[in-house]
């Protein structure tokens, strides 16, 4: 089983609609968890940490689920530059920097 | 202030020749990463640098990949006897304590 992982879509959804991206991970010690947006030929960067009770900014919503080990990303109202790939990342051992990136979920908005 | 910078964003070389990729992170982060990414694919995680501790280099895919942090600053990524299976981008990133990773711009490398 893979440290990380991510359906790799694509997923292709309308303007305005709501879509989400499960990740789930292997390591239940797992401290730290994030995504990260990819454009394509572009280096990853950081859309937003992963925090127990859940976070918002904006239109995007993260949630982590401990029981169950996975995170989600619910992007709501979808924008036409949404479209990028969505890198689930972990850090599976506290006090180290190990971070595993999973593969990316494509999502293509589409007008 | 600064972000990670990485040089040079563009390498064309030869099979056979020896390359040097070059990363400079931001500046009072400890922990400097290497990643690789190939056409398509996830990122591939190479080798690690904490502070003064022995670097990770669990993630190095051959002997002729080494890497070396000076002064606990600059790194530099060093790629002998290319082959053509190295083209990619290769992706620097740095962090703080318990801060997230922030990325260089990557060096394309095209092996020829």
């Amino acid at each position: 089983r893979k440290e990380v992982e991510q359906d790799p879509g694509p997923f292709n959804v309308p303007e305005g609609a709501t879509v989400a991206f499960n990740c789930t991970y292997s390591n239940s010690a797992s401290q730290s968890f994030f995504w990260y947006r990819q454009d394509c030929r572009k280096e990853p960067k950081l859309l937003m940490s992963v925090y127990s009770s859940g976070n918002e900014d904006g239109r995007f919503t993260a949630q982590l689920n401990r029981a169950s080990q996975y995170i989600s990303l619910l992007i709501r109202d979808s924008k036409l530059s949404d479209s990028a790939t969505y890198l689930c990342v972990v850090n599976p051992t506290s006090g180290t920097y190990k971070y595993i990136f999973g593969t990316g979920t494509r999502l293509k908005v589409l007008a | 202030g600064a972000g990670v910078s990485q040089s040079p964003s563009n390498k064309v070389t030869e099979k056979g020749k020896d390359v040097e990729l070059r990363c400079d992170p931001i500046s009072g982060h400890t922990a400097l990463y290497w990643y690789r990414q190939s056409l398509g694919q996830g990122l591939e995680f190479l080798i690690y640098f904490q502070g003064n501790s022995a670097p990770d280099k669990s993630g190095l895919p051959s002997d002729r990949f080494s890497a070396e942090r000076t002064g606990g600053s600059v790194s530099t990524l060093t790629i002998q006897r290319t082959q053509q299976e190295d083209s990619a981008v290769y992706l620097c990133a740095s962090t703080g304590t318990f801060s997230p990773l922030h990325f260089g711009n990557g060096t394309r490398l095209t092996v020829t």
